[in-house]
């Protein structure tokens, strides 16, 4: 009964590769976010997506697209991984936009060798 | 990146003990405030919240306090239990604008 599910939880890839990391949630949220954390534990906002538009886009480079095929999905795309991809990154979505709690996955660990 | 030069402050606890875990914000305009916490391996999860028209807020074990003259969150947790170990985050909400997260603070609790 995982509210905010990713896949996968560890994901281990050399430079230049191209990786995905799926989300879901079922609790019939109508926004969902990425979020990056480093090594220090510092948490950023990387896109959100509201009813299948994408709302944010932080200072986040290109070769990170957010894909949303409906409402309960966000997947996150990387092309070119670099060294500095390497974090913690975590789905979370919410009631309503910019509003009331957010609800957080378990996080993708995605280490860059 | 952002994180350059920060570090994650840690508190050390002994079990059984007050631990009061501190934040500032900087946004005035932030009408909405959340605790998080998150252990080892997992996600952050909801502690509790508080809206800018109260100045305190109970749960079970923990209390915000949030004082907007000086921009200041607290979270305290009465009867601090080895459970609580975690990095505890505080989030603003700027009105109209998304959630920041504080930089966190790790709790240790001592046995």
């Amino acid at each position: 009964d995982t509210a905010v599910s990713q896949t996968p939880k560890y994901l281990v890839t050399q430079m230049g590769n191209d990786k995905s990391i799926k989300c879901e949630q079922n609790l019939g949220h109508d926004t969902m976010y990425w979020y990056k954390q480093d090594s220090k534990k510092f948490l950023k906002i990387m896109f959100s997506y509201n009813n299948k538009e994408l709302i944010i886009n932080e200072t986040v480079p290109n070769r990170f697209s957010p894909k949303s095929p409906d409402k309960a999905h966000l997947n996150l795309h990387i092309n070119s991984l670099e060294l500095g991809d390497s974090a913690v990154y975590f789905c979370a979505s919410t009631v309503g936009r910019k509003s009331g709690e957010l609800f957080f996955g378990e996080g993708s660990r995605l280490t860059v060798l | 990146g952002e994180s350059v030069g920060l570090h994650l402050p840690t508190l050390s606890v002994q079990e059984g003990d007050n631990s009061i875990i501190n934040c500032a914000y900087s946004n005035s305009a932030s009408d909405y405030f959340i605790w998080y916490k998150q252990e080892s391996g997992k996600g952050p999860q909801f502690i509790i919240d508080i809206r800018s028209n109260m100045d305190k807020r109970q749960g079970q074990r923990v209390t915000v306090l949030l004082n907007k003259t000086v921009k200041h969150l607290s979270l305290q947790i009465a009867a601090t239990q080895p459970g609580d170990s975690a990095v505890y985050f505080c989030a603003e909400v700027p009105y109209g604008q998304n959630f920041v997260f504080g930089p966190g603070t790790r709790l240790s609790v001592l046995p």
